[in-house]
């Protein structure tokens, strides 16, 4: 089955314990991404990946770092949490630019205390 | 400036009409995508439809048609004969291929579908 996976679903940490959020596509696409969803502001990219060793800032990168290393795997990084990236996050992935269309993982409620 | 606007925070449409939730969007490049997504309570984000920049028909999956206005820069979502299954929140998207790819996220409209 075709599917974006992302671990763990559900995660509280606190204030300054590094974590990792991992996402695995199973489609062999290029293109994956990670956005954040907060109450009244929609969902906001963090980072995104073109293919393999390429990764570009979106809208709100600051506290966050990423990694590609291999086209099915995109983990979302967090050095140091802060209460204020309290948030659901999503992973998504699509085949090529052009075709444009994103596949979402469940997503994964990060509560930082 | 916002890049992709949606007005309306909440909807009510009667189950078997038709709805069409706004989208306003803000672009200087020439190649771009607009996208629907749906968002049930579940928390799932659900793709609908997809408009390229280039497409000159609007673009439409079953019940779900994208109004396309380039000129107005608008691309509404229209449902037609709403089922209460549609209830969730609705969020339109674009890319813009030339700039970088980033994906620009509107805030989303809530929809209610009423028996």
């Amino acid at each position: 089955e075709a599917q974006v996976t992302q671990n763990p679903r559900y995660l509280i940490t606190v204030t300054g314990k590094k974590l990792t959020v991992t996402c695995s596509q199973n489609m062999n696409h290029e293109y994956m991404s990670w956005y954040r969803q907060d109450p009244g502001l929609g969902l906001r990219q963090i980072y995104y990946s073109m293919n393999v060793e390429v990764t570009d800032k979106g809208d709100v990168p600051e506290g966050y770092k990423v990694s590609r290393k291999e086209k099915r795997n995109f983990p979302l990084i967090l050095e140091s949490p802060s209460p204020n990236q309290t948030s659901l996050y999503f992973c998504a992935s699509s085949l090529f630019w052009q075709e444009g269309t994103q596949y979402f993982g469940p997503g994964t409620r990060l509560l930082v205390l | 400036a916002q890049k992709i606007t949606q007005t309306q925070p909440g909807m009510f449409v009667q189950e078997k009409e038709a709805v069409t939730l706004d989208c306003t969007y803000d672009t200087s490049d020439q190649s771009y995508g607009l996208f629907w997504y749906k968002q049930p309570s579940s928390g799932e984000m659900i793709f609908l439809i997809y408009q390229g920049s280039y497409d000159e028909q609007n673009a439409t999956e079953g019940r779900y048609s994208l109004n396309f206005q380039k000129a107005r820069k608008s691309a509404n979502l229209v449902i037609s004969a709403s089922q209460l299954g549609d209830s969730a929140m609705y969020f339109c998207a674009m890319r813009e291929v030339n700039t970088g790819n980033q994906f620009y996220f509107g805030t989303g409209t809530s929809l209610t579908v009423i028996p």
